[in-house]
């Protein structure tokens, strides 16, 4: 099992673009998350699914839009990056009551 | 919104010292408390995934402890080595997603 898988790792984007971030895992997992994660300020939740075609915000889902048409994949877009949105983002998915699997995360500058 | 409330934020240990953090968190409605390892530029891995009062969990050198009534969990690191230089997430579920706390940063000079 590969797990969680973000791309890309890494990215610049100019103020006003837009952009996916995808996520993708391979344990057939219902629930899906994005968080980012900004200095001192731990892990914040922007949104969630418990499953294909469900999604909802968490809690700061401004500028951000996301789709769950498979189990698989939840992508999440910036559809007009401003410099807030730079930060490092997590995709992590869950099964139950187990623990939340973790993507190795996308460093995103907005410049 | 539930308050997941982490101390100390960071701690300066040398190696071989044993210590221990604490995670506070709601106590109605609990559901579960999950404890993250967490090295810089890497993503968090799951440690302990604890849901009754009087849980007990040990990996190796770490252990953790809950106490729901009151709403606490404590980690501990027996014999602190330089590897176990991180920052430990604890996360606590009601009855929707997990909230994490902000972290305690572990360094461990050798």
């Amino acid at each position: 099992n590969a797990g969680v898988t973000q791309t890309p790792k890494f990215h610049i984007l100019k103020i006003g673009q837009s952009m996916t971030l995808q996520c993708t895992q391979d344990m057939n997992h219902n629930y899906m998350y994005w968080y980012r994660q900004d200095p001192g300020m731990g892990l914040k939740l922007i949104y969630y699914s418990v499953g294909a075609g469900i999604t909802d915000k968490g809690e700061v889902p401004n500028g951000y839009n996301v789709s769950r048409s498979t189990t698989e994949d939840f992508p999440l877009r910036l559809e007009l990056a401003a410099p807030s949105q730079t930060s490092v983002y997590f995709c992590a998915s869950r099964q139950g009551n187990q623990p939340q699997h973790f993507g190795d995360g996308t460093r995103l500058s907005i410049l | 919104i539930l308050n997941v409330e982490q101390s100390p934020q960071s701690l300066h240990v040398q190696e071989g010292d044993s210590t221990n953090f604490t995670c506070s968190f709601p106590s109605s409605n609990f559901y579960a408390l999950h404890w993250y390892r967490w090295e810089t530029a890497k993503s968090p891995e799951a440690l302990f995934v604890m849901t009754l009062n009087g849980d007990e969990k040990k990996k190796g050198r770490i252990s953790a402890t809950l106490n729901t009534k009151e709403g606490y969990s404590y980690l501990y690191i027996k014999g602190s080595q330089p590897e176990d230089s991180a920052t430990y997430l604890c996360a606590s579920r009601s009855q929707g997603n997990l909230i994490f706390g902000k972290g305690t940063k572990l360094s461990v000079k050798p």
